[in-house]
């Protein structure tokens, strides 16, 4: 089974701070995406790599920027943290020309 | 980017009762897939439906799409209370687009 794993549950920082939210596949995947989610807005899509040091901006790439130095790992990096940032943030991947994206459990970051 | 929306924003039936959910898009699409979210926990994909296809089934699931309409169904049958959860569609041109989700509550 694909495992998509998210480097915490819950996190909690404060306005101003650089946060790196990490996320790592086991299953050989090309393609891995950043989302987050907030109520009555559904999932947005922020970033999404199609390979190693490849990134293209999704729906809402401002105040983020994203990593994937080794296919297995993409990571999601706000520089400077903001309340209106806090939200669930949902990792996901899939294969080169696959349908279906497999997602992570999610981290819910809260910024104060 | 379009988006796929669904209707109702929440249900709530008994345990035994069937579910359905709908999702009506813009344009035109690759397939449809339908995602389920336990609360607080990532999505979980459950079925796919390609452009040229009208209906799929998978379990206890059956999945309709009428292309003409630009509209899917998810349809739950015999519902049970672990099937509580938001349900969501996604829409796939060139990327997957979600929807805002249906969140479904199976009463014991």
């Amino acid at each position: 089974d694909v495992k998509v794993t998210q480097s915490s549950r819950y996190l909690v920082k404060r306005t101003g701070e650089k946060v790196f939210l990490e996320c790592v596949q086991d299953m050989d995947h090309e393609n891995m995406f950043w989302y987050r989610q907030d109520p009555g807005l559904g999932l947005r899509l922020i970033y999404f790599s199609y390979d190693v040091k490849m990134k293209e901006k999704g729906d809402i790439p401002e105040g983020y920027s994203v990593s994937r130095e080794k296919k297995e790992r993409f990571s999601l990096i706000l520089e400077s943290a903001s309340t209106n940032q806090t939200s669930m943030y949902l990792c996901a991947s899939s294969p080169v020309g696959g349908d279906t994206q497999y997602f992570g459990p999610g981290t819910r970051l809260t910024v104060l | 980017s379009q988006q796929g929306e669904e209707d109702p924003q929440a249900l709530s039936i008994q345990e035994g009762e069937n579910a359905t959910m709908n999702c009506s898009y813009k344009t035109s699409i690759n397939n449809l897939q339908w995602y389920r979210q336990n609360s607080g926990r990532g999505l979980v994909h459950l079925i796919l439906i390609r452009s040229n296809e009208r209906e799929k089934h998978s379990g206890r699931l059956r999945v309709t799409l009428d292309t003409s309409k630009k509209s899917s169904s998810l349809l739950i049958t015999a519902s049970r209370a672990a099937d509580t959860a938001s349900y969501f569609c996604a829409t796939d041109d060139y990327q997957l687009t979600f929807g805002k989700g249906t969140k479904l509550s199976v009463i014991p």
